[in-house]
């Protein structure tokens, strides 16, 4: 069975300082990972996603993450906050086979940015 | 195009009251999927269907938890004889194919469950 661990419940930074979500799984094959992105009253917005091939994933607002197989991470970074970055975000994990399709989600991390 | 929508957006009930929520996935998608959210967790893997197929129900948490998709599009959620343990956020979400691959999942906007 999978499960993710998103390291810090709350993160906070200042406008225009590294953004860095940690998130580490653990899966018995080699996983499907993902980030998501909640705002208030909407739904979970996709912000990138690792499958296979480049390690190192681009996604939507400036935000990328590393897929680093022997410390079982996924960490989400962005160069420079934006204010408009505060938002919750969720690791999530599909092992595929036979549980494709279910993700399994972290529990979260409430991102702050203050000015 | 339209997004994944749910409705009820909120719904309050009485304990032992059952209630149905709705999804209406995005058209064309083939896989629907349902997690419930507790409070200050994430998303927990409820079920989810290929067109009107029920694939896996394994995270239904007991039978009076019930979902069906009869004609491949909208799905309904049912809840028996609520229970105070069953308020939370309820979400939906749709992929383009059940099958090979790891599809991007769309979320719709949730239907929070308040049993009083």
């Amino acid at each position: 069975a999978q499960s993710v661990t998103q390291l810090g419940s709350h993160v906070s930074v200042s406008e225009g300082a590294l953004v860095l979500l940690r998130c580490n799984y653990s899966s018995s094959v080699p996983p499907y990972l993902f980030w998501y992105v909640q705002y208030p009253n909407q739904g979970l917005q996709l912000l990138l996603k690792y499958t296979t091939g480049a390690t190192l994933v681009k996604g939507i607002n400036g935000f990328e993450a590393e897929f680093k197989k022997s410390e079982t991470s996924f960490h989400l970074t962005k160069p420079s906050a934006h204010m408009s970055d505060a938002a919750e975000y969720f690791c999530a994990v599909d092992a595929g086979g036979t549980s494709y399709g279910k993700l399994t989600f972290g529990q979260g991390t409430i991102l702050t940015v203050h000015p | 195009g339209a997004g994944v929508s749910q409705s009820p957006r909120y719904k309050v009930t009485k304990r032992g009251q059952d209630v149905a929520l709705r999804c209406d996935p995005i058209s064309g998608h083939v896989s629907l999927y349902w997690y419930r959210q507790a409070l200050g967790q994430g998303p927990e893997f409820l079920t989810y269907f290929n067109y009107e197929a029920q694939q896996d129900k394994s995270g239904l948490p007991n039978d009076r938890f019930s979902a069906e998709r009869p004609e491949g599009s909208i799905s309904t959620l049912t809840i028996q004889r609520t229970e105070q343990r069953d308020s939370a956020m309820y979400r939906c979400a749709s992929s383009v194919s059940g099958t090979g691959g790891p599809d991007t999942q769309y979320f719709g906007p949730g239907t929070r469950l308040t049993v009083l």
